[in-house]
């Protein structure tokens, strides 16, 4: 089955660590997504990368890092610098041609207490 | 920069009732504009998209939209709604820059409740 995979599912962390957010899809998609979702927030944009080794920052990327070494893969690090990084974060995938529409992962929910 | 707005933050339909629900846009040229749907603590599903053409698509599970330029609208309707339909439904905007296709721009969502 094709598709976006994240994975955990729930994640807990300390204030002041850095966690890293998988992000996984087999759909052989070129650009691939960052979002987070907060309550009465729509999702709004982290990162975004149309290429391998390239991507750039969405509309609230301070605090974020990513990186894209392989085309299947876009990790996403929450680090300490995010001021409130309890969230609902959410991977998409697109092609770059025809149709654009971004297909979604489950999600991973984040709390840092 | 392009914006989304949906206005209603709740809807409450009753079951076999018919369903629309608002979505505007502000941008300057003509935008890709999509709803997706998402149930309580899951991801975000595609019902249906508009990148030109016939002004009213067809989507997933007997869900239409209607663009009206004149209007910056894309408003989702349903004919008659089941109580499966109860959700978060989200308007969302996206445009090309360079060739390639930027991150979308979400309205903040509009929560539906279906009563018997």
């Amino acid at each position: 089955d094709g598709g976006i995979t994240q994975s955990p599912k729930y994640l807990f962390r300390k204030e002041g660590q850095n966690v890293t957010l998988s992000c996984e899809q087999n759909l052989n998609h070129d650009a691939m997504y960052w979002y987070r979702q907060d309550p009465g927030q729509g999702l709004r944009l982290i990162y975004y990368s149309q290429i391998v080794n390239d991507f750039q920052k969405g509309d609230i990327a301070e605090g974020y890092s990513v990186s894209r070494e392989k085309k299947e893969s876009f990790p996403l690090t929450v680090t300490s610098a995010q001021k409130n990084p309890t969230a609902f974060y959410l991977c998409a995938s697109s092609t770059r041609t025809g149709a654009y529409e971004q297909y979604f992962g489950p999600g991973t929910r984040l709390t840092v207490t | 920069a392009q914006s989304v707005t949906q206005p209603d933050i709740h809807i409450t339909v009753s079951e076999g009732a018919s369903l629309e629900l608002r979505c505007n846009y502000s941008y300057g040229a003509t935008p890709y504009l999509f709803w997706y749907v998402q149930s309580p603590g899951q991801g975000l599903q595609l019902l249906l998209k508009y990148f030109s053409g016939d002004t009213l698509v067809q989507g997933i599970k007997g869900f239409e939209a209607e663009f009206k330029r004149s209007q910056s609208s894309f408003n989702l309707r349903k004919p008659s709604v089941h109580w499966s339909d109860a959700a978060e439904y989200f308007c969302a905007v996206g445009v090309i820059v360079g060739g390639g296709a930027d991150g979308l721009t979400f309205g903040k969502g509009t929560h539906l409740i279906i009563q018997p």
